[in-house]
């Protein structure tokens, strides 16, 4: 059972470059999530997803979007990359009611 | 101030010794609470998860919640070397939409010496 799946792990981006980010769970799960972790901040949540075709903004959404085309699937995409976007980035999903599983992330650097 | 409180440690504690963990929290919406552990270069990954005040014990972890001090702990007992990682708290509230929306402590790095 592989759970909550990240591609890339690892990316290095040039400043105003674009990129998308990709999560996928096979748990069925109805929500999803994108979080950054960074130093001394913990993870914020940047956007998240109730359902196939609904986003709704985090904590911390400016410079990025999402989109759910589908329900295993959630992409982060990064229009025009900057050196604050450097990060790590986890996805997770949950059931309705239920606690989160997470990724192993991707490590993002902007330069 | 932050919404969750967390001592970032480090924390260096030998093997077999008891480990205590803890978050503060100023929000009395919060309904749950979990704490999660995050080995080097890899993803949270849940421990304890519960909703009321009290202990749950999960073999050698203990959560605690005291929601009257807004205080939660997380107790390890008979520390093992493989338990060494950043340990997060999180807690949460129901959205609108009806899924958990999470906050997060900044976690404690903890290293149990063989």
């Amino acid at each position: 059972n592989a759970g909550v799946t990240q591609t890339p792990k690892f990316r290095v981006l040039k400043t105003g470059q674009s990129m998308t980010l990709l999560c996928a769970q096979d748990m069925n799960h109805e929500y999803m999530y994108w979080y950054r972790q960074d130093p001394g901040m913990g993870l914020r949540l940047i956007h998240y997803s109730v359902g196939e075709g609904t986003t709704a903004k985090g904590e911390v959404p400016d410079g990025y979007n999402v989109s759910r085309l589908k329900k295993q699937n959630f992409l982060l995409g990064l229009e025009s990359a900057a050196p604050s976007q450097t990060s790590v980035y986890f996805c997770a999903s949950s059931p309705r009611r239920g606690p989160q599983h997470f990724g192993d992330g991707t490590r993002l650097s902007i330069l | 101030q932050k919404e969750v409180e967390q001592d970032p440690g480090p924390l260096s504690v030998p093997e077999g010794a008891i480990v205590s963990l803890n978050c503060t929290y100023s929000n009395s919406a919060f309904q749950y609470f979990m704490w999660y552990r995050q080995y080097s270069r890899k993803g949270p990954e849940l421990l304890m998860y519960t909703y009321s005040s009290g202990n749950k014990e999960d073999g050698r972890f203990t959560a605690q919640v005291d929601k009257s001090s807004k205080y939660i702990s997380l107790f390890i007992r008979d520390s093992q070397p493989s338990d060494s990682a950043t340990y997060l708290c999180a807690m949460s509230v129901i959205s609108n939409f009806g899924n958990e929306k999470l906050t997060f402590g900044t976690g404690t790095r903890l290293t149990i010496i063989p």
